[in-house]
């Protein structure tokens, strides 16, 4: 999966539940992005991190939660607050000065 | 920050045609662009990619222009095939927003056999 992988491919949330999907890097690559996607619109950015121990809010942070502890890992949380969380969820990892490399997605439905 | 806008948002050509895609940026330091192509249910995949050193960039049936002055930047597929078709999302960066992606709203491309 070019060297990030998501997990789990489809994930199924109760109502005020948190859950948590993962993201897991081996390309050595400092910067990490947390995008949702809802159908048929574009990308809108929920988090990103430039550097392990540092995390910035993106434009829909409310609800979302993440931390960055290792290099390799962005571990994205949905909480209970997130009161619209049904979306596809993309993790993207990027060297500096290229492009982004996506993982395969999480699709998280309520139900 | 950096605003990227796209057009058209829906595009369908005959198979055999060409199709272009065009995006406009608002950060004139900007100077990376790259070129997603997203099937559905799929991860956006990089397709191709232009600095703002460089006019033009080709890769078989894909080629993309920059216009530095006019800020603006397209994506030509000549020969188009029933397997184009997807939704595509131009981006830019490395402006005000550093190592930041800002990406158009994506156009949905349909190649009609």
């Amino acid at each position: 999966d070019g060297g990030i992988t998501q997990s789990p491919k489809y994930l199924f949330r109760k109502e005020g539940q948190n859950v948590t999907l993962s993201c897991e890097q081996n390309l050595n690559h400092d910067a990490m992005y947390w995008y949702r996607q809802d159908p048929g619109q574009g990308l809108r950015l929920i988090y990103y991190s430039q550097i392990v121990n540092d995390f910035q809010k993106g434009d829909i942070a409310e609800g979302y939660s993440v931390s960055r502890e290792k290099k390799e890992s962005f571990p994205l949380t949905v909480t209970s607050a997130q009161k619209n969380p049904t979306a596809f969820y993309l993790c993207a990892s990027r060297r500096a000065n290229y492009g982004y490399t996506f993982g395969s997605g999480t699709r998280l439905t309520v139900v | 920050g950096e605003n990227v806008e796209q057009h058209p948002s829906t595009l369908s050509v005959q198979e055999g045609d060409s199709a272009v895609i065009k995006c406009t940026y608002s950060d004139s330091a900007s100077n990376y662009f790259p070129w997603y192509k997203q099937e559905l249910g799929k991860r956006p995949q990089l397709i191709i990619d232009i600095r703002s050193n460089v006019g033009e960039k080709k890769d078989q049936r894909i080629a993309v222009t920059l216009n530095k002055t006019a800020k603006h930047f397209s994506l030509h597929i000549t020969e188009t095939q029933p397997e184009d078709s997807a939704v595509y999302f131009c981006a830019a960066s490395g402006g005000n927003a550093g190592n930041m992606l800002t990406f158009g709203g994506g156009t949905r491309l349909m190649v009609k056999p």
